[in-house]
């Protein structure tokens, strides 16, 4: 089993959906990072929390520290919000980061 | 635009060759990481340097090795190539040592042939 495991894998919606995507993991962690990825390669940090809520325009992170599980949410989802989706948590004391295996979500005009 | 740089964007070559990757952190950033990205082991972290010294490794091959310079700039050399070192290689920065959200540049896409 991964220390992080991701769902959907794949996910592909209608624009305008409501999106949301989870992470679950299994050690104790210092932070937990969102990271969106585009068909270009390119990687944008979304979010990195470490308890409770973020939003930032239509995307919105949360993480239960307790459950371990931390979802992003998007709204009133795009075609332009077609992406790879990658959860990270960093363990407590650790330096690294540990990936998850992305979502793939793709939203249909 | 993250501010990262990452040269060269693409980089082609052979078994058994010897490559390097160059990485400009974020003006300020300190903190230096790279990461591997192929299509069955997904994103892994290899190695961190911090202000000049190696602050964390993660799964580099011993065929691999990495530096930061007093510019802070930082190089990945990748030696006696194989076929299963062809992946997309980012580079990422961040201001701390550990803690922070990253910057991430645009990567490199090796590929051995």
């Amino acid at each position: 089993k991964n220390e992080v495991e991701q769902s959907p894998q794949n996910l592909t919606a209608q624009e305008g959906e409501f999106i949301t995507i989870n992470c679950s993991y299994s050690v104790g962690i210092s932070a937990l990072h969102w990271l969106q990825q585009h068909p270009g390669g390119g990687i944008v940090s979304l979010f990195m929390l470490s308890s409770g809520k973020k939003k930032h325009g239509r995307l919105i992170a949360t993480i239960n520290i307790q459950e371990k599980h931390s979802s992003l949410h998007i709204t009133a989802s795009h075609p332009r919000d077609s992406a790879v989706y990658i959860c990270a948590v960093r363990g407590q004391g650790a330096q690294k980061l540990v990936f998850g295996q992305g979502t793939r979500l793709t939203i249909n005009p | 635009d993250s501010g990262v740089t990452q040269t060269p964007k693409h980089l082609i070559t052979a078994t058994g060759q010897r490559v390097t990757l160059r990485c400009s952190p974020r003006s300020g950033d300190l903190s230096v990481y790279w990461y591997q990205q192929s299509l069955d082991q997904g994103l892994q972290f290899l190695i961190q340097y911090y202000n000049g010294e190696e602050r964390a490794k993660g799964n580099i091959l011993e065929r691999f090795s990495a530096q930061q310079f007093p510019d802070l700039h930082s190089e990945l050399n990748l030696s006696s190539l194989e076929l299963g070192d062809s992946a997309l290689y980012f580079c990422a920065s961040s201001p701390g040592p550990d803690r922070g959200k990253l910057f991430f540049g645009s990567g490199t896409q090796l590929s051995v042939l």
